[in-house]
């Protein structure tokens, strides 16, 4: 059972455009929200990462935006850039991390 | 600083066979989680290692089992392997259960 849900699958994006991410979850007991970027052939690496007491985080181009009473939180990633073109993941921590299935973002020049 | 560090990074081994995958921590961080990624697949929790012992487990066979040392390394082992267990391997680590944790870059391991 997948405990946290992400959307859209893929998506493309125009260089300069934004690209948003979506995630949902159930289980109230996460409190650890991060994002993962990850380029083929390589591990995971860390974006960013929100907890529940906040509601907005902004790092450079890449702001995530929680709703804790919707139990959702979306990543923003503003001016896109051909380098940003990669599989992203978010997750939720209580004792491990839970991934959603991922998004593949393409930046087209 | 170093980061995670994973060996080997690519390994193949012949169904029935065992694989042994090792990852080393960043140095302080006590806690080591094993996550397998099938090809176009997300990231499914295998195991959580803290402190030298196994913490939890995700939903797989008792086949895949593992250990970590003193040092906090870790090694994952996968018995009577399977074609389904072909996959990336990543082994990540944080301080404790302090939930920032990065990860190392695979072991992509194959099954024939």
């Amino acid at each position: 059972q997948q405990q946290v849900k992400q959307s859209p699958q893929s998506l493309i994006v125009q260089k300069g455009g934004i690209s948003i991410i979506n995630c949902a979850y159930e289980n109230t007991a996460f409190d650890y929200f991060p994002w993962y970027q990850q380029f083929p052939g390589k591990g995971p690496a860390l974006l960013i990462a929100i907890r529940p007491d906040v509601s907005e985080k902004k790092e450079g181009r890449f702001t995530i935006s929680f709703n804790k009473s919707a139990k959702q939180f979306s990543l923003h990633i503003m001016d896109s850039q051909p380098g940003d073109s990669a599989t992203y993941f978010c997750a939720a921590h209580d004792y491990k991390l839970s991934f959603g299935a991922g998004t593949t973002v393409t930046v087209r020049a | 600083e170093a980061g995670v560090t994973q060996s080997p990074t690519h390994l193949i081994k012949t169904r029935g066979q065992q694989a042994t995958l090792r990852c080393s921590p960043i140095s302080g961080h006590t806690s080591v989680y094993w996550y397998q990624q099938a090809l176009g697949l997300g990231l499914q929790f295998l195991l959580w290692y803290d402190e030298g012992e196994e913490r939890n487990r995700g939903n797989f066979p008792p086949r895949f089992s593992g250990r970590q040392f003193p040092n906090y390394s870790s090694e994952l082992n996968v018995n009577a392997l399977e074609l389904e267990d072909s996959a990336l391997y990543l082994c990540a680590s944080a301080v404790g259960h302090y939930t920032e944790a990065f990860f190392g870059q695979g072991t992509r391991l194959t099954v024939v």
